[in-house]
């Protein structure tokens, strides 16, 4: 069965230093893996995707992740936190079947101090 | 475009009682989904849609009910509604369901049944 699995609840960053929101799935088959972004009170936004073409995936908003097979990770990296990117961050994974139903894990929220 | 768009925004209702949760979209999506968000959770798919008149269930369909007459709308019914059925729900549209086309999604509707 396909999976993600988010590392952190809870991230907390100073504005200015570098982001990191770790995601590992599970898949049988080679994934298609997004990131989406919740702002407080507003539905979700595509940062970026993976859809088996370049392994390193620039998204909106400076944002790019790592897709690494050999560690079945997929995370979110973006060099200089703003303050406007505290959100909630899903990881999310795309079922190999007719179906293609997204399957999101439990959600990362990033906390940006001043 | 106003993209995709939920009403009501905020509801309460008291245990037994129905409603309808109404979805529409403007961008001539065939597909609509409908999710829902628990607390500290990703969101869980309840039914999806491929086009007027073609519903399927998602992972936790039960107490919910779903029509799509239209291109445009797709509303969620609720019958006997339930302290469980305590979410914010989510409605989503595509142009096509595989991972090369991104899902649009609304800004929510919180429900509380007490």
């Amino acid at each position: 069965a396909q999976s993600v699995t988010q590392l952190d609840s809870h991230v907390s960053v100073s504005e200015g230093t570098p982001v990191l929101l770790r995601c590992n799935y599970s898949s049988s088959y080679s994934p298609s893996l997004f990131w989406y972004v919740q702002h407080p009170n507003k539905g979700l936004q595509l940062l970026l995707k993976y859809t088996s073409a370049a392994t390193l995936v620039k998204g909106i908003n400076g944002f790019e992740a790592e897709f690494k097979k050999s560690e079945t990770s997929f995370h979110l990296t973006k060099p200089s936190a703003h303050m406007s990117d505290a959100a909630e961050y899903f990881c999310v994974v795309s079922l190999r079947d007719s179906s293609y139903k997204l399957i999101f894990g439990s959600g990362t929220r990033l906390l940006v101090r001043p | 475009n106003a993209g995709v768009t939920q009403t009501p925004k905020f509801r309460i209702l008291k245990i037994g009682q129905s409603m309808t949760l109404q979805c529409t979209q403007d961008m001539n999506h065939n597909y609509m989904y409908w999710y829902r968000q628990d607390p500290g959770m990703g969101l869980k798919l309840i039914y999806y849609s491929v086009g007027a008149g073609i519903t399927d269930k998602g992972e936790v369909p039960n107490g919910y009910n779903v029509s799509r007459s239209t291109t445009e709308d797709f509303p969620l019914r609720l019958e006997l509604a339930a302290p469980s059925q305590t979410s914010v729900y989510f409605c989503a549209s595509s142009y096509s369901n595989t991972p090369s086309y991104e899902q649009y999604f609304g800004p929510g509707t919180r429900l509380t049944v007490t």
